[in-house]
């Protein structure tokens, strides 16, 4: 399977925009990039999704590179509620049951 | 709707006690998973099912057993706990062909 490398940790000052890269260097043309968050104490929630093209949704937007071997996930205006472990996870179909999770980056968000 | 719903939220176990981690969703999802979480860790893969009647192995089978009889319903059972099994239990859904799963708020499970 194709691992994922995100920074261990992050912090961003509250109302501003926060950048937390994943890189994938060994994905294949089929990986889809997902994105989970989770909140102290509470089970992981979908964040974004996206295969090629830069996508946007209410939560965030997803940078992918033009090699597709590193992605961004953007939050565009932090505030307390997003400090939560993110992780970047790669997957061979739009939707699976089978989530492979690494670590992820621990987002601190400063008042 | 209530989505996924995990019960108990909290269970502590003597060693070599057997216990089931119940696990249901409302959403008519197809697929459905059991996580479990070390601290500091990420989630690794238990066991999931892809429908009622077929479940397979993940990444961390080992002394874990699943069933799904219901397209609702898809339990875990503990056959004889070991502290190694101290950790937070998530199960999720996702429906075929679907963009996200869906987890539940987790069991907080210690086995003394």
């Amino acid at each position: 399977d194709a691992k994922t490398t995100q920074p261990n940790s992050m912090e961003s000052n509250e109302e501003e925009p926060v950048h937390l890269p994943c890189n994938h260097s060994t994905i294949s043309g089929t990986d889809y990039i997902h994105w989970y968050r989770q909140l102290p104490s509470q089970g992981p929630e979908y964040v974004i999704h996206g295969l090629t093209s830069n996508v946007n949704n209410r939560m965030a937007s997803l940078a992918i590179a033009e090699d597709r071997k590193s992605s961004t996930l953007i939050l565009h205006r932090a505030t307390l509620r997003d400090a939560a472990v993110y992780y970047c996870i790669l997957s061979p179909r739009r939707g699976n049951e089978k989530l492979t999770f690494g670590t992820g980056t621990r987002l601190t968000i400063i008042p | 709707n209530a989505g996924v719903t995990q019960t108990p939220k909290f269970q502590v176990l003597k060693t070599g006690q057997s216990m089931t981690l119940q696990c249901a969703q409302d959403m008519n999802h197809e697929y459905m998973s059991w996580y479990r979480q070390d601290p500091g860790m990420g989630l690794r893969l238990i066991h999931y099912s892809v429908g009622a009647g077929i479940t397979d192995q993940g990444e961390v089978p080992n002394g874990y057993n699943v069933s799904r009889s219901t397209t609702e319903d898809f339990p875990l059972r503990l056959l004889s706990a070991a502290p190694s099994q101290t950790s937070v239990y998530f199960c999720a859904t996702n429906r075929v062909g679907g963009t996200e799963a869906f987890f539940g708020q987790g069991t907080r499970l210690t086995v003394v």
